[in-house]
């Protein structure tokens, strides 16, 4: 089983809250991905980062924002929650070295998110 | 446009019983192709690896194939169990980045009864 925690596994907030997703990896991977992921649907990538003090946005717009300080951390913050916001965020992490296709990405459990 | 498409959306078959799952796709360049099993709540877990020259590979009782003339891949799974019951999801990643883009299908939900 894939070393990388998310935290909280659930969370359930009111509108207009500040929250972070926790991610860490003990794996010593440089490259860390944020995915949404609603029911039925495909994972989308929302951030990535190659390493320490490196961020981009994926494919889908986010509202989110994300850090990385240190390797084995890749928190994911939401400024003012929405509804528009529920939905499954996975955490995922990859090693470099060779071709980054043929690099496996591991994924956490997920954090399931709901914006009453 | 890269995608990847997957049939059927959902299925149910009986315990023991084997199954196969599609995924077809338009990615280019092609690099490799995953199939994830998700189980309900979880992250998904990578299954089998394939890449252009490979088209069978077998992980247990699962086997996926690859054409890649035809952009069709598939995974069966042989002798079913309860364990099974998860969302297997196909995964195609590109060679024209360097972030090695990766395409998800949608999944099917596979549900095996006793």
């Amino acid at each position: 089983e894939a070393d990388i925690y998310q935290t909280p596994r659930y969370l359930v907030i009111g509108t207009g809250k500040k929250i972070t997703l926790e991610c860490s990896q003990t794996m010593g991977h440089d490259k860390m991905y944020w995915y949404q992921q609603d029911p039925g649907m495909e994972l989308h990538l929302i951030h990535y980062s190659y390493g320490v003090n490196s961020t981009e946005k994926g494919d889908l717009s986010s509202e989110s924002t994300v850090s990385r300080i240190r390797t084995e951390h890749f928190p994911l913050t939401l400024e003012s929650a929405r509804p528009s916001h529920t939905s499954q965020y996975l955490c995922a992490s990859s090693a470099s070295g060779g071709p980054d296709s043929y690099n496996e990405q591991f994924f956490g459990p997920g954090t399931r998110l709901t914006v009453l | 446009k890269n995608q990847v498409e997957q049939s059927p959306q959902s299925l149910i078959i009986l315990e023991g019983k084997n199954c196969t799952l599609q995924c077809n796709y338009t990615v280019s360049p092609f690099s490799n192709l995953r199939w994830y099993k998700q189980d309900t709540g979880r992250g998904p877990v990578s299954l089998t690896i394939m890449t252009f020259s490979e088209n069978t590979k077998s992980n247990g009782r699962y086997t996926a194939t690859l054409d890649a003339d035809t952009k069709q891949s598939s995974l069966h799974i042989t002798a079913s169990q309860l364990s099974d019951s998860a969302s297997y999801i196909c995964v195609v990643s590109d060679r024209g980045s360097t972030l090695g883009r990766l395409y998800f299908g949608r999944g099917t939900q596979l549900t095996v009864w006793p």
